[in-house]
């Protein structure tokens, strides 16, 4: 089957790290690039970064850089991502996505999506 | 940054209504467009790519349209189920990918 597997909802004190997994089945891994949104409460959809799972290869949003870095281990077919300081602000679902190209002009979107890790971060 | 404007933020409609989203891009992306639909408690989902290609899987009610600047997404008759929220999506300019803010469909 198909999918991507998210590990479980975390609480983490602020200043601390958080270390959020996505575990792929059904497909090859590493010919695809996985990506990280976060989405706070009631908010919109944030892209955060993304990683080549087959070069390693990764690229990061200007706002979260330097605070997040994205990984992989393709022996467990498996993307990480890690945010650290964390703060009240970063209390949020945390998708993995899967990118998806088609055609020869480079168009892609995320065709599937992880259940998404929620991540609370409070005193 | 490519900033991706919706309009409205939240709509109210009626189960059969003909619906419109506009997405808006603070700069041209040609065809670089896609859209998804969340609802509360799920992961988003694609409805359709490059501005106008449905989904597989997708119910044909759903379109997309533009290029360049602005884009619409067309529910034609609303669905009981298509009551969520829905996300344009450009992969024009990357990094940064950037999402519209949301237009939240709600039952009128």
């Amino acid at each position: 089957q198909v999918q991507l597997v998210q590990s479980g909802a975390e609480v983490k004190k602020p200043g601390a790290s958080v270390k959020v997994s996505c575990e792929a089945s059904g497909f090859t891994f590493t010919t695809y690039a996985m990506h990280w949104v976060r989405q706070a409460p009631g908010q919109g959809l944030e892209w955060m970064g993304w990683i080549n799972a087959g070069n390693g290869n990764t690229k990061y949003s200007q706002k979260f850089q330097g605070r997040v870095t994205v990984t992989r281990d393709t022996s467990a077919n498996t993307a990480y991502m890690e945010l650290s300081s964390l703060t009240s602000e970063d209390t949020a679902v945390f998708y993995c996505a899967r990118q998806f190209y088609y055609g020869s002009g480079g168009y892609w979107y995320f065709d599937l999506w992880g259940r998404g890790t929620l991540v609370t971060v409070s005193s | 940054d490519i900033q991706m404007t919706q309009s409205p933020s939240s709509l109210s409609a009626s189960v059969g209504d003909r619906v419109t989203i506009t997405c808006r891009a603070s700069q041209s992306i040609s065809r670089y467009l896609n859209w998804y639909q969340q609802k509360p408690g799920k992961a988003p989902k694609l409805l359709i790519y490059s501005a106008s290609s449905l989904q597989s899987g997708v119910p044909s009610r759903f379109s997309g349209s533009g290029s360049g600047t602005d884009f619409t997404l067309t529910i034609s008759s609303l669905q009981p189920e298509d009551f969520a929220t829905y996300y344009c999506q450009q992969t024009y300019s990357a990094p940064p990918i950037t999402f519209g803010q949301g237009t939240r469909l709600e039952i009128k």
